[in-house]
């Protein structure tokens, strides 16, 4: 089977950094995602990494260690607009896209 | 270059009965994933289509079924509903059968069972 763990909730100040952390086991590694979606709104894609290391994409950036079987996203200069929920997902055996329970960003001024 | 979309928006149905829900693709996209999202929860994967052939399904039961049309567009029939079934039902559309990267949501449709 395929399990994702995450933290639940985070909260930071507008302007700071926050890093969420997300450990998996899976049957079959195809590479990590992550996933922001807004109250009410549709998942939309951040970023993916399948091999070792750091991809940046502006404000946010992720991290992933397949021999550790973790990832994590960064957030650097928070925005109010960045509350959300964050989701980190798993590709594995079967085509499955496996997601997190999520994580909740509160972004406080 | 139109977006996923999905229809109805919301449902209310009763238990026992049979629902369809619809996803049109992004244009140019040939795979469709579709998700169970409960609410505070992570979505839940129930299968994936590519080229109208089931291309992977997740651990739900056979009474959820899905079709996907020559035009890449599908649809998800749930039958007889459970309350259990209430929640964000999302589709996602990318392109190629070994989807590694983005997926596009749309903005699903919220059943609720009663």
């Amino acid at each position: 089977g395929q399990s994702l763990e995450q933290p639940s909730e985070v909260t930071a100040v507008e302007g700071a950094i926050v890093q969420i952390n997300c450990t998996y086991q899976t049957s079959g590694f195809y590479g990590l995602s992550w996933y922001q979606q807004h109250d009410g709104g549709a998942p939309t894609f951040l970023s993916y990494n399948g091999l070792d290391g750091l991809e940046e994409t502006g404000r946010f950036s992720s991290f992933l260690s397949r021999s550790d079987s973790y990832g994590y996203l960064l957030l650097q200069e928070l925005q109010m607009k960045d509350s959300a929920s964050y989701f980190c997902a798993v590709k594995g055996a079967g085509n499955m896209l496996t997601f997190g329970g999520g994580t909740r960003l509160m972004v406080k001024p | 270059e139109t977006g996923v979309t999905q229809s109805p928006t919301h449902l209310i149905k009763t238990r026992g009965q049979q629902v369809t829900l619809r996803c049109s693709s992004q244009s140019g996209h040939n795979t469709v994933s579709w998700y169970q999202q409960a609410l505070g929860q992570g979505p839940q994967f129930i299968f994936q289509y590519y080229r109208e052939e089931e291309n992977g399904r997740g651990n739900f039961p056979p009474r959820f079924s899905g079709l996907q049309f020559p035009n890449y567009s599908s649809e998800l029939n749930v039958n007889a509903l459970e309350l259990d079934d209430s929640a964000l039902y999302l589709c996602a559309s990318s392109i190629g059968q070994l989807s590694y990267n983005e997926q596009f949501f749309g903005p699903g449709t919220r059943l609720t069972v009663l």
